[in-house]
């Protein structure tokens, strides 16, 4: 199963918003409403912050939110914070009691 | 307190094999299913396996990077779960994490990690 797909790096400056894609195939992302979206700062393990594609668990900050079409989900953060800056991972159920993570994406806050 | 600790990891030469524990606490161990994540330095996030609770068989998945070499197994009377992994690769050198899912399948619950270093 090959890793799904976001881009490399973000950027973004304060209170602005961005938007990180996560591209899979109809046999992941396209096929299971069970997307979600972890946070990493250097040296931490993951914070999930958006499961089945769309909701947030308690806790998360309503400016993340996300979303899915077709075989390619997103992760949207509005109003832009300094302590945004992170690694993000998406996450999809495969099939046959598998899971992949996409390859990351680095959010720089400008 | 809703917790996971590792613990296990070491410098190994590549064939050998070593074993990494999870101990869990604060929730109901015995009814969740428990995954293994690992990362290596600079890298990104790789799904390891699972092993599914009493109630679904103790079903095991695992990646097909692993998959014939790592074996995940559990003790509910001591709210651990483990990682076996054999005929270790240079490649596998990484930060191996437990997680748990909610009841959505989505991983809330991370250990801290524990390092594996194969060289």
């Amino acid at each position: 199963q090959s890793a799904l797909t976001q881009p490399a790096s973000v950027s973004g400056s304060p209170g602005q918003s961005i938007t990180i894609s996560c591209t899979g195939t109809s046999s992941d992302v396209g096929n299971y409403n069970l997307v979600s979206w972890y946070q990493q700062y250097p040296g931490e393990a993951p914070k999930l912050m958006i499961y089945e594609g769309s909701k947030r668990p308690s806790g998360t900050s309503n400016r993340f939110s996300g979303s899915k079409s077709g075989n390619t989900a997103s992760l949207t953060i509005s109003g832009l914070q300094a302590e945004d800056e992170a690694d993000y991972y998406c996450c999809s159920y495969v099939g046959s009691g598998t899971w992949v993570f996409g390859g990351g994406t680095k959010l720089t806050v400008l | 307190e809703v917790q996971l600790v590792e613990s296990g990891g070491a410098l190994v030469q590549p064939g050998g094999s070593l074993k990494l524990s999870c101990a869990a606490s604060g929730f109901t161990f015995s009814g969740s299913a428990m995954h293994w994540v690992r990362q290596a330095s600079g890298k990104g996030l790789e799904w390891v396996g699972r092993i599914r609770s009493k109630a679904n068989s103790y079903a095991t998945a695992y990646a097909a990077s692993v998959k014939g070499r790592f074996t995940i197994s559990r003790d509910d009377s001591k709210n651990t779960a483990y990682l076996q992994m054999n005929s270790l690769k240079t490649e596998d050198t990484a930060v191996y994490y437990c997680t748990r899912p909610n009841e959505r399948d989505a991983f809330d619950i991370w250990g801290q990690g524990t390092m594996v270093t194969v060289s």
